[in-house]
């Protein structure tokens, strides 16, 4: 079954400290993406890859990296800059990022003890 | 810039009742539109789309018509069911990012 695959579900993250949600990808996209959803504000997007070894910034890069090391990963990082962490996040992936379908995955659920 | 803006929510109907959800969007160029469905602690599912001016998408019963002269793409349904209830998110594609706008929650009772 080809699709996009979060883990984990559920993260919970302690103060100061960085976490990292795992995102992969078996449908041979070369775009992917980080969007964050937070109630009543639908998707924002955090970070983007056109291709391998390459991504730029979104709306709301601060506080998040990225690595896109292979074409089927691209790791977020919500790192201890980031004030606000708690959302529900989103990776989507699509053949090429202009005009064309985004597919998502799950979600990962963070939240702050 | 660009965006998308949706008709808020939450929107409640009775089963087999019909469903209309707004969107209108601001765009420069030709965007490709969306709309996706999310059920409860899932992701986004591509529930149908439009990528030209009168094309109409259309998938499960849902439709939605794309009206540049109204820059609108609003969702229709003619008889909703209890497993319609989802969150609703309007999008447009213009190339070189998405749009999402907000949500409109939908929950149908039977």
């Amino acid at each position: 079954d080809g699709g996009i695959t979060q883990s984990p579900k559920y993260l919970f993250r302690k103060e100061g400290q960085n976490v990292t949600l795992s995102c992969e990808q078996n449908l041979n996209h070369d775009a992917m993406y980080w969007y964050r959803q937070d109630p009543g504000q639908g998707l924002r997007l955090i970070y983007y890859s056109q291709i391998v070894n390459d991504f730029q910034k979104g709306d709301i890069a601060e506080g998040y990296s990225v690595s896109r090391e292979k074409k089927e990963s691209f790791p977020l990082t919500v790192t201890s800059a980031q004030k606000n962490p708690t959302a529900f996040y989103l990776c989507a992936s699509s053949i090429r990022t202009e005009e064309e379908t985004q597919y998502f995955g799950p979600g990962t659920r963070l939240l702050v003890l | 810039g660009d965006s998308v803006t949706q008709m808020e929510g939450p929107v409640t109907l009775s089963e087999e009742a019909f469903l209309t959800i707004n969107c209108t969007y601001t765009a420069t160029g030709y965007p490709s539109l969306f709309w996706y469905v999310q059920y409860p602690g899932e992701g986004l599912q591509l529930l149908l789309k439009a990528t030209k001016a009168d094309d109409k998408g259309s998938n499960k019963g849902f439709e939605a018509t794309y009206r540049k002269e109204t820059t609108s793409f609003h969702l229709e349904k003619g008889s909703v069911q209890v497993s319609d209830s989802a969150v609703y998110f309007c999008a447009l594609n213009t190339g070189n990012q998405f749009y999402f706008g907000t949500g409109t929650s939908l929950t149908v009772i039977p």
